[in-house]
């Protein structure tokens, strides 16, 4: 069974800083690997989606990379706002189209 | 549509109620996907159509739980004598997606959410 862990929970930055959050899969049998942003009482907004065949995606100041082989990815995001507070979800798709996502990481960037 | 929409938003019953979701998904897309998460946990699949087809519902907790997309469009999920451990946010979610073959995007794109909550 596929199990997705995110590091860390919850992370606290100032404003600007870069950041990396991670995730990790057991099952490296993906299709593809989507990372997602979640607002308090919103749905998931997709960030970005990487293709089992690709290192990486990159959108504006995000930048997310997958590591098949050892079941990992990272999400860079640059020069943090405080528009960027939210939860970020991680999820990977398998041969039977469903996704499973990590519990997620809360991050807060402070002015 | 413009994007995934579900109603209502949120839905408060008396455990015993039945409750109806609704998801509305994007025109055009081929797969839907029903997801339940729990509060401070990642969403966990229930069940996927295939158009009007129910491919995989092996993520339904028990049999009080029933999902239907009759004309391959909007769905409906279906929650018989709502008991407190119900109580979730029901997310859908669609994707253009045929197969793993397929020419099409498997991007899913999620709707706004339905909160339940259960007394």
């Amino acid at each position: 069974k596929q199990e997705v862990t995110q590091i860390p929970a919850a992370l606290s930055v100032p404003e600007g800083e870069n950041l990396v959050l991670n995730c990790s899969f057991t099952d490296s049998a993906i299709y593809n690997l989507q990372w997602f942003r979640q607002d308090p009482g919103k749905g998931l907004t997709s960030l970005l989606l990487i293709q089992s065949s690709q290192r990486e995606q990159t959108s504006g100041r995000l930048n997310a990379s997958l590591d098949k082989s050892s079941g990992r990815s990272t999400l860079y995001i640059a020069a943090s706002q405080p528009g960027d507070s939210a939860t970020y979800l991680c999820a990977v798709e398998g041969s039977n189209y469903k996704l499973t996502f990590g519990k997620g990481t809360l991050l807060t960037v402070n002015p | 549509g413009a994007g995934v929409s579900q109603s209502p938003r949120y839905k408060v019953a008396k455990r015993g109620q039945d409750v109806a979701l609704r998801c509305d998904p994007i025109s055009g897309h081929v797969s839907l996907f029903w997801y339940q998460q729990a509060l401070g946990q990642g969403p966990e699949f229930l069940t996927y159509f295939q158009n009007e087809a129910q491919l995989d519902k092996s993520g339904l907790p028990s049999d009080r739980f029933f999902a239907e997309r009759p004309e391959g469009s909007v769905s409906t999920l279906k929650i018989q004598r709502t008991q407190q451990e119900d109580s979730a946010v029901y997310l859908c979610a669609s994707s253009q997606q045929l197969g793993t073959s397929g020419g099409l995007s498997n991007e899913q794109f999620f709707g706004p959410g339905t909160r339940l909550t259960v007394l």
